[in-house]
């Protein structure tokens, strides 16, 4: 079995200004990471994904995010947000092997102020 | 390409309707599921069905059942609606093997 926790389900950010969004999984056996976005009144996106190779890996709209297997983290960033960055966002995991079996976070809403 | 499609996109229905939520996909996927997202608690898989012809049991199937009618539509019923069913369901379809999953824009229902 698997579990994902998003630490904070509400993140207020200054435009321009970086933004960290934190996930931690849980798992007892190895795991691919992602980040999924969702707008207001869409469907999930994806955003990034680590399936193997460097752990540092770079998603669309200049985000990125760094997969640390000894803390199970996978934290999302940006160094720099734009109000069109306001969204829900996702963190998910699926075992190796088990492409059906995605366990979602339950989401933080990251609001960009003006 | 129109990826992932939902209809209806609102319903509203009585304790004890029933209804159909349909769900097609156009990128020749074989993977195909159905999510309901509540606040708070994330998405959570119903149903998911990994090829034409199969179907399984995800986190919450209870009160739903699903029919993969071909390769292309995947569909979630509802027998007989409870409150408790009040959600956002998303159908998602990916290809096999393949880890990412796409979306479509979701049907609210509100059961009353």
């Amino acid at each position: 079995a698997q579990s994902v926790t998003q630490l904070d389900s509400q993140v207020p950010v200054f435009e321009e200004a970086p933004v960290e969004l934190r996930c931690n999984y849980s798992s007892s056996v190895s795991v691919y990471l992602f980040w999924y976005v969702q707008y207001p009144n869409q469907g999930l996106q994806l955003l990034l994904k680590y399936l193997s190779g460097s752990t540092l890996v770079k998603g669309i709209n200049g985000f990125e995010a760094e997969f640390n297997k000894s803390q199970t983290s996978f934290h999302l960033r940006k160094p720099s947000v734009h109000i069109s960055d306001t969204a829900e966002y996702f963190c998910a995991v699926s075992p190796q092997g088990g492409y059906q079996k995605v366990t979602f976070g339950i989401g933080t809403k990251l609001q960009v102020i003006p | 390409n129109a990826g992932v499609t939902q209809t209806p996109k609102f319903q509203v229905l009585k304790t004890g309707q029933s209804m159909t939520l349909q769900c097609a996909q156009d990128m020749n996927h074989n993977s195909m599921y159905w999510y309901r997202q509540d606040p708070g608690m994330g998405l959570r898989l119903i149903y998911y069905s990994a090829s034409e012809g199969t179907t399984d049991k995800g986190e919450v199937p209870n009160g739903y059942n699903v029919s993969r009618l071909n390769k292309r539509e995947f569909s979630l019923r509802l027998e007989s609606a409870a409150p408790s069913q009040t959600s956002v369901y998303f159908c998602a379809s990916s290809e096999v093997d393949r880890y990412e999953q796409y979306f479509g824009p979701g049907t609210r229902l509100t059961v009353t």
